[in-house]
């Protein structure tokens, strides 16, 4: 059965601090792996990492993969209050039936204290 | 952007009653819908995926005679959820992917997602 499991599970930090979010993953025929925030409704598309060593970033937003260790950080400098949110790490790989299939992790709430 | 829509966002409803929930795509052709649950402090969880036009694939452990799936055309997906009990309450969350979206570059769009309450 595929896992993904997030460290930390839930996360305080001060305005301005840096924080650096865990993803580790154990799944069958691997494609790709998607960092998602999710406030109060649906989660919204960060990053699709499909390629190890390979850094994306998005203003103050990034994230890398390593697929021979099996995990991705995200990393987030400068954190501001609008940043505080639930963080899901999602693998995508083939189903056994031969589709596409989304497998999420348990998230880390992160809250950012003014 | 592509945008996915969801009715009703929040319903609810008697034990022993039936909700359909809607799940549109409203500036894309979406081959196939994907519909998940999320329960308090969860994470998602994987229901069934729907493709247009054949029977829905639904997870181990997802009753397909409860949680009915029907992807009738490329932009509409309904979830119906029979005889609801309390334990069905959650949040309901469908997701449509992009018809001409290739190669490995994959992407799901999210529906704003549903509340269900079931007393």
């Amino acid at each position: 059965e595929d896992k993904v499991v997030q460290s930390p599970l839930s996360l305080v930090v001060h305005e301005g601090d840096t924080v650096t979010l865990n993803c580790s993953y154990e799944v069958t025929n691997f494609r790709s792996l998607l960092w998602y925030k999710q406030e109060k409704k649906a989660p919204t598309f960060l990053f699709m990492l499909t390629s190890s060593g390979i850094e994306k970033k998005s203003g103050r937003l990034s994230s890398i993969l390593d697929k021979k260790e099996l995990f991705s950080i995200l990393n987030i400098t400068a954190t501001q209050t609008g940043d505080s949110a639930i963080y899901l790490c999602a693998v995508e790989a083939i189903s056994n039936f031969g589709n596409e299939k989304l497998t999420f992790g348990t998230g880390t709430r992160l809250t950012i204290i003014p | 952007g592509a945008v996915v829509s969801q009715h009703p966002s929040w319903v609810i409803c008697k034990s022993g009653t039936s909700v359909k929930i809607e799940c549109r795509s409203l500036d894309f052709q979406a081959t196939t819908m994907f519909w998940y649950r999320q329960f308090p402090k969860q994470s998602l969880m994987l229901m069934a995926t729907s493709n247009e036009g054949s029977k829905a694939t639904y997870e181990q452990g997802v009753e397909k005679d409860k949680f009915l799936i029907n992807h009738a055309s490329l932009t509409l997906s309904t979830l119906t959820v029979t005889s609801a009990h309390p334990e069905d309450s959650s949040f309901y969350i469908c997701s449509a992917r992009d018809l001409f979206r290739t190669g490995v570059a994959y992407e799901q769009y999210f529906g704003p997602g549903t509340r269900l309450t079931v007393t």
